[in-house]
């Protein structure tokens, strides 16, 4: 199993971000896939996951009505699309597969976002 | 959003040595509770799952216990690699995170 980030970078505030995870190893389609992500020198918060069909998808209350996350199952892809970006979206951003229930075996090595003016 | 909280924040340990890390849930979560370690600059790795079973391959020295609202991981004769920062997770609602304990 490996996930691979991409996409992140340095944005102003307000500014947006698409973030970018490739999966391989697993059948993509099979399951449910998620973001965590974590602040500097602070602890873990889960953002979003998504079914395996897209038919679900859940957010972090904090990014609701400015993250989406999607996935594209015949490119075995993840996404993140991140809008009207805050300061304290500032964090490494992991790509992990969910195992159904919000629990990640799998992670990808993160991908940096800062958010600055 | 249920809070999880971990003790201590920091746990001091010789090789050899047992670590006990304690984590509290504002309310009950059951059994869906999961342990993380992470070490300097990687990403975390699942130990444990259901508050007691241990992913394949994980050395039996880490072990899990507890439900409803306190759980306990219990690292035995702990070995260099162990040393590393340790999350809780509860999946009984949306997932949230203890604050870590480190191990040193």
């Amino acid at each position: 199993v490996q996930l691979v980030e991409s996409g992140g970078g340095l944005v102003q505030p307000g500014g947006s971000l698409r973030l970018s995870c490739a999966a391989s190893g697993f059948t993509f389609s099979d399951f449910w896939m998620g973001w965590v992500r974590q602040a500097p020198g602070k602890g873990l918060e889960w953002v979003a996951n998504i079914k395996k069909d897209e038919s679900e998808k859940y957010h972090l209350d904090s990014v609701k009505g400015r993250f989406v996350i999607s996935r594209d199952n015949a490119k075995n892809s993840l996404f993140l699309q991140m809008d009207s970006l805050r300061v304290e979206d500032t964090a490494v951003y992991y790509c992990v597969r969910d195992e159904g229930f919000a629990v990640a075996i799998y992670w990808g090595q993160g991908t940096v976002v800062s958010v600055s003016s | 959003d249920i809070e999880m909280t971990q003790s201590p924040a920091t746990l001091s340990v010789s090789p050899g040595e047992s670590a006990t890390l304690s984590c509290r849930a504002s309310q009950s979560v059951g059994t869906m509770l999961a342990w993380y370690q992470q070490k300097l600059g990687q990403a975390p790795r699942l130990l444990i799952y259901g508050a007691a079973t241990r992913v394949t391959g994980m050395p039996v020295r880490f072990s899990g216990s507890g439900s409803e609202i306190d759980f306990t991981l219990t690292i035995s004769s702990l070995q260099s690699e162990d040393f590393a920062v340790y999350y809780c997770q509860q999946y009984k609602d949306w997932p949230t995170f203890g604050q870590g304990t480190k191990v040193e």
